[in-house]
């Protein structure tokens, strides 16, 4: 049973125009969440993230949104660039603290010139 | 430059043949993690060191095993690979267990089992 679900496999998006990467979840109990960014033949690598206590976070050209009623998040890049093509993974945690991260299984962004 | 590394990045067992995957780190993280992903599918979190304390998911199986001798290593051993093992394995590092603590994750192994 997927508890985080992204589910666009890819999105391809020009140079320029905003990036737009949905995430969904089903456990109520999560209140924190992640977004990894991942190249090939490297690990993912930390991106942004949002406390359940916020509904938006910012950090330059990266954005994530956090719909808790609706169980939703999403992650916006603008102005989209070339090097942001790679697969972004929404991961999700609950409180306890005890309790691994759970990721959902990816979007490939591919950003075109 | 402090980072999570993993050896090897590529790796051919046969099927049956014992295995063992290494990851070490120089962050002085006291959670590491071992993840199973398979092409176009979430990281999959098989188990975790909080110091020496080993915590396993439920749904890993048994033929998966790990060690960590020392706060910088952890070893994944699979005892007798079979052909649905092959996958990419991803070791992560973290300061501490609260999900809200960033996961600084390695490059991965990648396992062939022929």
């Amino acid at each position: 049973d997927q508890q985080v679900k992204q589910n666009s496999p890819s999105l391809s998006v020009q140079e320029g125009r905003i990036s737009i990467l949905n995430c969904d979840y089903t456990n109520s109990m999560f209140d924190y969440f992640l977004w990894y960014k991942k190249y090939p033949a490297e690990g993912p690598t930390f991106l942004i993230s949002i406390s359940s206590i916020k509904d938006k976070n910012e950090d330059g050209r990266f954005t994530v949104f956090l719909n808790k009623s609706a169980k939703h998040l999403s992650l916006h890049i603008v102005p989209s660039q070339p090097g942001d093509s790679a697969v972004y993974f929404c991961a999700a945690s609950r409180p306890s603290g005890n309790t691994p991260l759970v990721f959902g299984k990816g979007t490939r962004l591919s950003v075109i010139a | 430059d402090a980072m999570v590394i993993q050896n090897p990045r590529y790796q051919v067992t046969q099927f049956g043949k014992p295995v063992t995957l290494s990851c070490s780190q120089t962050l002085n993280h006291n959670v590491m993690y071992w993840y199973q992903q398979k092409s176009s599918q979430a990281p999959k979190l098989l188990f975790h060191y909080y110091d020496k304390d080993f915590n396993n998911e439920a749904d890993t199986p048994d033929n998966f095993q790990s060690r960590r001798p020392n706060t910088s290593f952890c070893f994944l051993d699979i005892r007798s690979p079979g052909l649905g093992d092959a996958a990419m394995y991803l070791c992560a590092t973290s300061r501490d267990l609260a999900g809200y603590h960033e996961q600084y994750f390695g490059p991965g192994t990648r396992l062939t089992v022929t």
